[in-house]
């Protein structure tokens, strides 16, 4: 059965802090890893990997997937409160299996 | 440029009855996907729809059932709810059955009572 794991489950910060979410996969006719931030309600879209040892960066934000150990990180580094969200990965083609996300919570 | 719509944006239902929720795919999209996400949990994929035809189905009962209308969009019917459909359901839509390029709607947020 397909299925994706992520650790922690919550996260309880500091402004300023560097967080890394981590993400394991095993999902039949794989084809991408993708991560999303839901604040409300609406998951937006973060990255998308497909390659693997490839960083991709978007602001403070990076993500890498390793498909020899099936293992995605995003790091979010210099944390702010804005960054409060529950953060999901999924994995698959044209169906996505999450996993329950992690939620992180960025104190002042 | 309009994103994913979905309507209602909140409903009440009691068990037994049957629902339709609705979405209209973001311009330019011809992919509608459907989602179940369950009060702590990640969104569960319940199927998808391209040129009208559902492509894919995940692990839901035949009690859920869609259907796609030529301008694309789409819609999810729920038939004898029970109290265990309270969730959110979201709505996705790509351009062709590829994951590339997932919108994702505000979602419906349906209470089963």
């Amino acid at each position: 059965e397909d299925k994706v794991v992520q650790s922690p489950l919550s996260l309880v910060v500091h402004e300023g802090d560097t967080v890394t979410l981590n993400c394991s996969y095993e999902v039949t006719n794989f084809r991408s890893l993708l991560w999303y931030k839901q604040e409300k309600k609406a998951p937006t879209f973060l990255f998308m990997l497909t390659s693997s040892g490839i960083e991709k960066k978007s602001g403070r934000l990076s993500s890498i997937l390793d498909k020899k150990e099936l293992f995605s990180i995003l790091n979010i580094t210099a944390t702010q409160t804005g960054d409060s969200a529950i953060y999901l990965c999924a994995g698959g083609s044209e169906k996505l299996v999450f996993g329950k996300g992690t939620k992180l919570t960025v104190n002042p | 440029d309009a994103g994913v719509t979905q309507s209602p944006t909140h409903l009440i239902k009691t068990r037994g009855q049957q629902v339709t929720l609705r979405c209209s795919p973001k311009s330019g999209h011809d992919t509608v996907s459907w989602y179940q996400q369950a009060l702590g949990q990640g969104p569960q994929f319940i199927f998808q729809y391209y040129e009208e035809e559902e492509r894919q189905r995940g692990n839901f009962p035949d009690r859920f059932s869609g259907h796609q209308f030529p301008n694309y969009s789409s819609e999810l019917n729920v038939n004898a709810l029970l109290l265990g459909d309270s969730a959110l359901y979201l709505c996705a839509s790509s351009y062709g059955s590829a994951n590339y390029g997932y919108t994702f709607g505000s979602g419906t947020r349906l209470t089963v009572v």
